[in-house]
């Protein structure tokens, strides 16, 4: 069974500096996909980023970036620039090729960014 | 596209007291999943479904039934409500033709059971 395990129930960050969030996950599955889904206070889940584990290069959306160690099964991610309305919860989500109807969620990372 | 879509937004019931929570997808997924969050808990799969007439159980099934019969639509039932289903509920929804593997949440059920 997969397991994710995030280790930072809760961060803070001031305003325009960068934060990192830890993700580390259990699996022996070889090919599988990383995601970040970030909860606002209104509850939406959205995504943030994935990672295809078969890539070696670390996906980038914009301030947001993955580094990705495969062998170590750690997937962090880094918020540059932060801004208030990054303020949320950050899931660390996995799931299996072939099993993309199931995603396994970490606990979350509670977010905070002061002015 | 409304995307992922869930009825009610927010429900009391009492102990004992059955329930539909409603979730139902526009953009043509097979895949449809229900998920419950609780505080330091993350998201947890209850059931899910491959197709009309698929489902099956995932990590905490206990105290909830769903059926399939149609591609958009996808409710998940609560027989018999006890305090401990007190929770946000998710439904989700995703292709196996997408190749992001990425899952389309709906806004969430917030559910109180007295």
């Amino acid at each position: 069974a997969q397991t994710v395990t995030q280790s930072q129930p809760e961060m803070s960050v001031q305003e325009a500096e960068t934060v990192t969030l830890s993700c580390t996950y259990d699996t022996s599955e070889s090919n599988y996909y990383l995601f970040w889904y970030k909860q606002p206070p209104s509850r939406q889940m959205i995504l943030v980023i994935r990672q295809e584990a078969y890539k070696q290069q670390n996906a980038t959306e914009n301030r947001f970036s993955v580094n990705f160690q495969k062998a170590a099964k750690s997937f962090s991610l880094k918020i540059s620039d932060s801004q208030l309305g990054d303020t949320a919860m950050y899931f660390c989500a996995f799931t299996t090729l072939g099993g993309s109807e199931k995603l396994v969620f970490g606990k979350g990372t509670k977010l905070t960014v002061n002015p | 596209n409304a995307g992922v879509t869930q009825t009610p937004k927010f429900q009391v019931l009492k102990t004992g007291q059955s329930m539909t929570l409603q979730c139902a997808q526009d953009m043509n997924h097979e895949y449809m999943s229900w998920y419950r969050q609780d505080p330091g808990m993350g998201l947890r799969l209850i059931h899910y479904s491959v197709g009309a007439g698929i489902t099956d159980q995932g990590e905490v099934p206990n105290g909830y039934n769903v059926s399939r019969s149609t591609t958009e639509d996808f409710p998940l039932r609560l027989l018999s409500a006890a305090p401990s289903q007190t929770s946000v509920y998710f439904c989700a929804s995703n292709s196996p033709r997408d190749t992001a593997y990425e899952q389309y949440f709906g806004p969430g059920t917030r559910l109180t059971v007295t």
